[in-house]
């Protein structure tokens, strides 16, 4: 059973639209990360944050904006939607910590897939 | 900057035999982790195997091991006695041990298991 959580898992809007997906976590993880997943199935990472008020881009450039409020809740907000836009945006999180090893395991979201019309 | 590459955007295997992934990677870094994840269709990444760079050993988990060469910056991932369930996106990943700690991806090998 997943311990992060992302909703909505399947969205269709038209262009222009606001739209947060919401992702939470329930393991006190000081690390939380969005990647986007493209049709060819490549990840990268759009954003992450290292705790509560920290939050950078990523590798790759996204005119998505993230916050982080709480330990456990890292919503991504884009303001206007277009169809560059559709993918598969997954969240996940980690232990804050260096070794012992688990520090650097991701934990992911069932994912919430984007398709903007 | 890190890479990431899997050469083998897809693979088949007859169930019950034994598939090898391949995966080689590029860091200026001298310890580091490295990960397989599995993608079910539709269905949530989850972690197959670990690997520190420290650890000469080569890790392993059931019927999933790896072939971890450090010099020649190599981490392939060995399925063995193969099922059904082992059909997935498999993405290694390549992570530093300090700071973000933010992992880059492979480009992922679509492993299908024939019955």
């Amino acid at each position: 059973e997943a311990d992060i959580y992302q909703t909505p898992r399947y969205l269709v809007i038209g262009t222009g639209k606001k739209i947060t997906l919401e992702c939470s976590q329930t393991m006190g993880h000081d690390k939380m990360y969005w990647y986007q997943q493209d049709p060819g199935m490549e990840l990268h990472l759009i954003h992450y944050s290292y705790g509560v008020n920290s939050t950078e881009k990523g590798d790759l450039s996204s005119e998505s904006t993230v916050s982080r409020i709480r330990t456990e809740h890292f919503p991504l907000t884009l303001e206007s939607a277009r169809p560059s836009h559709t993918s598969q945006y997954l969240c996940a999180s980690s232990p804050g910590t260096g070794r012992p090893g688990g520090a650097n395991v991701l934990t992911f979201g069932a994912g919430s897939r984007l398709t903007v019309l | 900057a890190q890479t990431v590459t899997q050469s083998q955007p897809e693979m088949s295997v007859q169930e019950a035999e034994t598939v090898t992934l391949s995966c080689t990677y590029d860091t200026s870094e001298s310890d580091y982790y490295l990960f397989w994840y599995k993608q079910p269709p539709s269905r949530q990444m989850i972690l197959v195997i670990r690997q520190e760079a420290y650890k000469q050993q080569n890790a392993t988990e059931n019927r999933f091991s790896v072939n971890f060469q450090k010099a020649a910056k190599s981490f392939s991932l060995k399925i063995s006695d193969s099922q059904l369930g082992d059909a997935a996106m498999y993405f290694c990943a390549l992570a530093s041990i300090q700071g973000a700690q933010k992992l880059v991806f492979g480009q992922g090998t679509r492993l299908t298991i024939n019955p």
